[in-house]
């Protein structure tokens, strides 16, 4: 069972290219999301989506943009990279039908991004 | 304004003794919270929760406790296990936030356990 499978694992960018990140979930999920890792900053939300055809900013939204494809499926799009942007990017997925005490995310293994 | 903070970047413990992290909140509408651990070049996983209306939470070597006077709950691991070195995160959500659910995370605990 594979999970959530994010691509590509590493990404190195220049100033001002563009690039799509990509997430899969093959647990049935409804509810999909972005964080961003930096050293000392713990793991910020970027956007969510609480089911196919819905999309939510969360605390870091600026510069990134998300489409939910389908119920498997959601990319983080960067239009303009910036080196603010340099981190690890991870997706993560949760299902509705999961009991109330054990609301959980599961995780993908993430895509270190670097833009120079 | 950091709504989870875990305060201490880093803590060492020697292996077979008792390894307590904390974690504190701001944010009176959290009524669940989770522990991840997270192993370097890996995505993070879930450990263990507890929700609002419980005090303790067990399962095996783990056990978190929930202080909500406070707004603080701890992570106990024993005995601590060198295999049990990773970043620790905080987690918490608001859960009547319904099909909005999400977990605002601290910035995470380094735990090093020594042989």
């Amino acid at each position: 069972n594979a999970g959530v499978t994010q691509t590509p694992k590493f990404q190195v960018l220049k100033t001002g290219q563009s690039m799509t990140l990509q997430c899969a979930q093959d647990m049935n999920h409804n509810s999909m999301y972005w964080y961003r890792q930096d050293p000392g900053m713990g793991l910020r939300l970027i956007y969510y989506s609480a089911s196919e055809g819905t999309t939510d900013k969360g605390e870091v939204p600026n510069g990134y943009n998300v489409s939910r494809l389908n119920k498997r499926e959601f990319s983080l799009r960067l239009e303009s990279a910036a080196p603010s942007q340099t981190s690890v990017y991870f997706c993560a997925s949760k299902g509705w039908d999961i009991p109330a005490t054990n609301e959980k995310l599961f995780f993908g293994s993430g895509t270190q991004l670097s833009v120079l | 304004d950091q709504q989870v903070k875990q305060n201490s970047p880093s803590l060492s413990v020697q292996e077979g003794r008792i390894s307590i992290l904390n974690c504190d909140y701001t944010n009176s509408m959290f009524d669940y919270f989770l522990w991840y651990k997270k192993y370097p070049a890996e995505g993070p996983t879930f450990l263990i929760s507890i929700s609002s209306i419980k005090d303790k939470n067990e399962d095996g070597r783990f056990t978190v406790f929930l202080n909500k006077s406070a707004k603080h709950l701890s992570l106990h691991i024993v005995p601590s296990q060198p295999g049990d070195s990773a970043v620790y995160f905080c987690a918490a959500s608001a859960m009547r936030g319904g099909s909005n659910y999400k977990l605002t995370f601290g910035k995470g605990t380094l735990l090093t356990v020594n042989p």
